[in-house]
């Protein structure tokens, strides 16, 4: 596609659920990050993926996060048993090649745990 | 590990004026980055920087990587209403580094 997509654009779960974001990256970007973003925060790293490589997961807040990219494409990150703490955008991005070249970012995921 | 500091938090400037946003470092960096987030958007990237010292600019905005590398500002010029936003710096250390951001500056245009 043209940019990057992320879906739900909103998403609204109960605490303890378990929730999954996906993003589908710019096609020919080998590198997908995603980042969380709370209100009035700046961006905070979760996980970091590039080509084959085991991703950088030194970002993810707790094991209740992980995040899995299939076939060098789609991303999904999911929050198990989720807390109100973890309501916020969650932000994915992609770049062409790997750690430090230019990010393009999707709208974000507006998370909402209640 | 390294941070980039944004001060301050937000700015306030009437329709016409220009304004003049720094990065700081205590780390030297060889990328800088500026992108600006709308409501309800990702951020977008405004201006690249890869030299020290260098200048560059988009339409009114304007953008330089300091000379010491720990910094980086981006200035504005006649500023607009559709200008509001956060605008984000982020560099990186190293050619594999991941890139870092500051927390942001959110700018509000009074008309």
């Amino acid at each position: 596609g043209a940019g990057v997509s992320q879906s739900p654009s909103n998403k609204v779960t109960e605490k303890g659920k378990d929730v999954e974001l996906r993003c589908d990256p710019i096609s020919g970007h080998t590198a997908l990050y995603w980042y969380r973003q709370s209100l009035g925060q700046g961006l905070e790293f979760l996980i970091y993926f590039q080509g084959n490589s085991a991703p950088d997961k030194s970002g993810l807040p707790s094991d209740r996060f992980s995040a899995e990219r299939t076939g060098g494409s789609v991303s999904t990150l999911t929050i198990q048993r989720t807390q109100q703490e973890d309501s916020a955008v969650y932000l994915c991005a992609s770049s062409e090649t790997g750690v430090g070249e230019k990010l393009f970012f999707g709208s974000g995921t507006q998370l909402s745990v209640l | 590990g390294q941070q980039l500091n944004q001060s301050p938090q937000s700015m306030f400037i009437q329709e016409g004026e220009d304004v003049s946003m720094n990065c700081t470092s205590s780390s030297i960096f060889n990328t800088w980055l500026w992108y600006k987030q709308d409501p309800g958007e990702g951020p977008v990237l405004l201006i690249a920087l890869y030299k020290a010292g260098e200048l560059t600019s988009n339409g009114r905005l304007t953008a330089q990587f300091g000379i010491t590398r720990k910094d980086s500002f981006l200035n504005i010029s006649a500023s607009i209403p559709s200008d509001v936003g956060i605008y984000f710096c982020a560099g990186r250390t190293g050619a594999n580094s991941k890139l870092t951001f500051g927390k942001g500056i959110t700018l509000s245009v009074r008309p």
